[in-house]
């Protein structure tokens, strides 16, 4: 069957440090993967997106890394902040554009 | 660009009743996105738009949900009647089509049934 991981529910860690979240996911073959960032009572927004070419993605203190063999990306925020506390999602973008599967999402906490 | 707006945000109501919520996209956006939130079962594609023409609707858990795009700028979905297993977070979201094209969600309309 089809599914979508992510590492953990929750991760808390220390501020400065790097945040790694993990999405899995089986029997899909995206194009493309994204990942939002979603704060509590409002909807998720945009972060980044790598494509199934690409294996690294950057942007500020984000990394995004997609591994198709694996089937796996992995988001990175370095030197982590409290206001990065959010849930993060992944989505793959399995049919260009026209749809979007969300994965659970992981609760990141950054501790002062 | 005031960005997707979703009307109400917040809507109590008793089962049984209809339900209306609201979504005009962002101008310009070609794509329209209807998802469901829940605890258990996450963000969930309900149904989508291209060019106002309902694409794909599989997500549509029944046929006491409905969904419609009579223009470019609004969108609504109908629940009727409603049942307190309804109880989510609906957003809209909206997107130019295309092989990259990021979403842009609404705030939400948290839906309680009661």
């Amino acid at each position: 069957s089809q599914k979508i991981e992510q590492n953990s529910e929750a991760l808390n860690i220390q501020e400065g440090k790097t945040a790694t979240l993990t999405c899995n996911y089986t029997n899909y073959s995206p194009a493309y993967l994204q990942w939002y960032r979603q704060d509590p009572g409002r909807g998720p927004v945009f972060l980044l997106l790598i494509r199934e070419n690409e294996k690294e993605k950057r942007k500020e203190r984000l990394k995004v890394t997609f591994d198709t063999t694996l089937k796996q990306s992995l988001f990175h925020i370095t030197a982590s902040q409290p206001a990065d506390s959010a849930t993060y999602l992944c989505a793959l973008d399995i049919n260009y554009g026209q749809n979007f599967v969300f994965g659970p999402g992981t609760r990141l906490s950054v501790l002062p | 660009d005031a960005g997707v707006i979703q009307s109400p945000r917040h809507e109590v109501t008793e089962m049984g009743q209809e339900v209306t919520l609201r979504c005009k996209p962002i101008s310009g956006h070609n794509s329209l996105f209807w998802y469901r939130q829940t605890m258990m079962r996450g963000l969930e594609l309900l149904i989508y738009f291209n060019n106002n023409v309902p694409i794909d609707d599989s997500g549509m858990p029944e046929d006491r949900f409905s969904a419609k795009m009579p223009n470019a700028s609004f969108s609504t979905l109908k629940i009727q009647p409603s049942e307190p297993r309804d109880s989510a977070v609906y957003f809209c979201a909206s997107s130019v089509l295309a092989a990259s094209g990021e979403l842009f969600f609404g705030e939400g309309s948290r839906l309680t049934v009661l």
